[in-house]
């Protein structure tokens, strides 16, 4: 079975700061990894993605995230956050080929000026 | 290029009533998903057609719940009759290929059923 948890229901950072979301996985299988956003009256965007190339992946709007196998976590990273990161993020697990997503219940992301 | 669409945006009905939502995807894209979220918890997934077929809808909560997609283009999904539990938000997404194929998705459409 596959499942994530996003260990943080809220996340708050101040403008220009860094930014860590947390998500571990489980799997049992070569995992897939996401992470989506939605910002407010907005459908899912796709941020980045992993799948089985390198552990370091870059997405849109400056943020990265790092497959660790050894500790099963794919944490969302960005050096500095911007206003318009205020969202929710999910992680997002699924089995090669799968189209079935398993989402993590969300980390909302708000940033202070 | 127009993105997913969802309509309603928001539809507030009593517990018994019947409501139908309605998803655009992306022109030209087989693979389509239905997806919800019930209040505070994961997004789930419900159902996957390609193009007018259902290949998979092992998320459907029970046959209260009834998709379609006529002719492969748009879907709706109804809701007959809505329990108090059905309340939550709707996502449709809409996918090229299946598999790790990129899904856009639409921004949902909120139920609240009272």
């Amino acid at each position: 079975a596959q499942s994530v948890t996003q260990l943080d229901s809220h996340v708050s950072v101040s403008e220009g700061t860094p930014v860590l979301l947390r998500c571990n996985y489980s799997s049992s299988y070569s995992p897939s990894l996401f992470w989506y956003v939605q910002h407010p009256n907005k459908g899912l965007q796709l941020l980045l993605k992993y799948t089985s190339a390198a552990t370091l992946v870059k997405g849109i709007n400056g943020f990265e995230a790092e497959f660790k196998k050894s500790e099963t976590s794919f944490h969302l990273t960005k050096p500095s956050a911007h206003m318009s990161d205020a969202a929710e993020y999910f992680c997002v697990v699924t089995r090669d080929s799968s189209y079935k997503l398993i989402f993590g219940s969300g980390t909302r992301l708000l940033v202070r000026p | 290029e127009a993105g997913v669409t969802q309509f309603p945006s928001h539809s507030v009905i009593e517990k018994g009533q019947t409501v139908t939502l309605r998803c655009d995807p992306i022109s030209g894209h087989d693979n389509l998903y239905w997806y919800r979220r019930v209040m505070g918890k994961e997004i789930k997934f419900l159902l996957h057609f390609v193009k007018e077929s259902k290949q998979d809808e092992s998320g459907m909560p029970n046959n209260r719940f009834l998709a379609e997609r006529t002719g492969g283009t748009y879907s709706t999904l109804k809701v007959q009759p809505a329990e108090l539990e059905d309340s939550g938000v709707y996502f449709c997404a809409s996918s090229q290929l299946a598999g790790v194929s990129e899904q856009y998705f639409g921004p949902g459409t909120r139920l609240t059923v009272t």
